[in-house]
């Protein structure tokens, strides 16, 4: 079973769609943190949220946290090519806990 | 500032054979994480290095062990191959154990076959 729960795995879209990945899971998280990865290369962090209830913007990424600190969603709007790519959600239990990966969703934009 | 460094980048061995895999931290980093990924999944922790200890450890059987220099660089040692050990090996650092900033190497490629 995982901690941390991403849906959908696989999301394939037009340049210009939004979407919406979810992370979900039963634990109360002190920190989380959304991470994209590329073909060949190691995850690249997006953000880290650690306030319930708090949201984060990065360009057209919207990043929040929910309120009981158990969930997390990631919004983007007007999805490019540049946007593809397998994004990850982590999450650590406590302040010294280890981080603890969701399985991941691959997004494919299309032009 | 060159990042994470991992060698080697891919590398290939048979059932039964041993592997060392390397890191070079992030310069100001001083702990290393490793993390296994297989293909379309997320990385599944392995342990964490700081001091050059064993700090905290996923759920991987002793085959999987580490090291840590004293320079902070880092080493993962894998005995007695299985094919289900074939996936990429992340290296992590951040400067300090209970920092959130991980900053990770690119992998090194490790098929089993």
């Amino acid at each position: 079973t995982q901690l941390l729960e991403q849906s959908p795995q696989f999301l394939s879209i037009q340049e210009g769609e939004n979407l919406t990945v979810y992370c979900n899971s039963s634990s109360v998280f002190s920190s989380l943190q959304w991470y994209r990865q590329e073909p060949g290369e190691g995850p690249v962090l997006l953000v880290t949220v650690v306030t319930g209830g708090e949201v984060k913007k990065l360009k057209r990424l919207t990043f929040q946290f929910g309120d009981a600190r158990k969930d997390s969603s990631l919004h983007i709007t007007a999805a490019q090519p540049g946007d593809t790519g397998l994004y990850l959600c982590a999450g650590k239990l406590a302040s010294y806990g280890k981080l603890t990966f969701g399985q991941g969703t691959i997004l494919t934009v299309h032009p | 500032d060159a990042g994470v460094t991992q060698s080697p980048t891919h590398l290939i061995k048979t059932r039964g054979q041993q592997v060392t895999l390397r890191c070079s931290p992030k310069s100001g980093h001083d702990t290393v994480s490793w993390y296994q990924q297989a293909l379309g999944q997320g990385p599944q922790f392995i342990f964490q290095y700081y001091e050059e200890e064993e700090r905290q450890r996923g759920n991987f059987p002793d085959r999987f062990s580490g090291h840590q220099f004293p320079n902070y660089s880092s080493e993962l040692n894998v005995n007695a191959l299985l094919l289900g050990d074939s996936a990429l090996y992340l290296c992590a650092s951040s400067p300090g154990s209970g920092a959130n900033v991980l900053t990770f190497g690119a992998g090194s490629r490790l098929t089993v076959l």
